[in-house]
């Protein structure tokens, strides 16, 4: 069974503050999304990396694909509340299959 | 602008009572899925469906079945509700395969099965 693992699974942090969230595996995916998911509602799917080494960014967000397509990270710059929510990562496998982590939850303080 | 829609919202049964969810989508999608979410868990696939008339299994479909009798609709019984099955289901659709087309997710159906 393939494992996607999320850390840290909860991070509370103030407004202004940066944070790196983390997704890791010991299986190669082909691309790599991140979701983010709010309270009550679906994921809406924020970027997909297709490259290793590929670095995207939407605006204070930070999104890099590890060179060997097996991780990836999220970068948040100058952290705001309407950047809570829960935030999932899910990789396409060798067998065209989306595996899913766990989501890390992340809450702003005003 | 609805995008996907499921319903109920919410929902209250029975064990062994059995319900149906349904999914519709006003995007013109091929593909459409099932998943369920339960905490400190990813996503889990239930069944998915690659076009009007075609379901095909997932990574945890026993205990639930589908039909995609219309293209805009996918639908998911449960014939005989369990404790376990007690989830938030969401539907997503796409118009392509996940490799290469995002998916788009409805506000889910939060099952409770006492």
């Amino acid at each position: 069974t393939q494992l996607l693992e999320q850390s840290p699974q909860f991070l509370s942090i103030q407004e202004g503050e940066n944070l790196t969230v983390y997704c890791n595996s010991s299986s190669v995916f082909s691309s790599l999304q991140w979701y983010r998911q709010e309270p009550g509602e679906g994921p809406v799917l924020l970027v997909t990396v297709v490259t290793g080494g590929e670095v995207k960014k939407l605006k204070r967000l930070t999104f890099q694909f590890g060179d060997a397509r097996k991780d990836s990270s999220l970068h948040i710059t100058a952290a705001q509340p309407g950047d809570t929510g829960l935030y999932l990562c899910a990789g396409v496998d060798s067998n065209y299959q989306l595996i899913w982590g766990a989501g890390t939850k992340l809450i702003i303080k005003p | 602008n609805a995008g996907v829609t499921q319903t109920p919202k919410f929902r209250v049964l029975k064990t062994g009572q059995s319900m149906t969810l349904l999914c519709a989508q006003d995007m013109n999608h091929e593909y459409m899925y099932w998943y369920r979410q339960d905490p400190g868990m990813g996503l889990r696939l239930i069944h998915y469906s690659v076009g009007e008339g075609t379901t095909a299994k997932g990574e945890v479909p026993d205990g639930y079945n589908v039909s995609r009798l219309k293209k805009q609709n996918f639908l998911l019984g449960l014939e005989s509700a369990a404790p376990s099955q007690t989830s938030v289901y969401f539907c997503a659709s796409s118009s392509g395969d996940i490799t290469n087309q995002p998916q788009h997710f409805g506000d889910g159906t939060r099952l409770s099965i006492l």
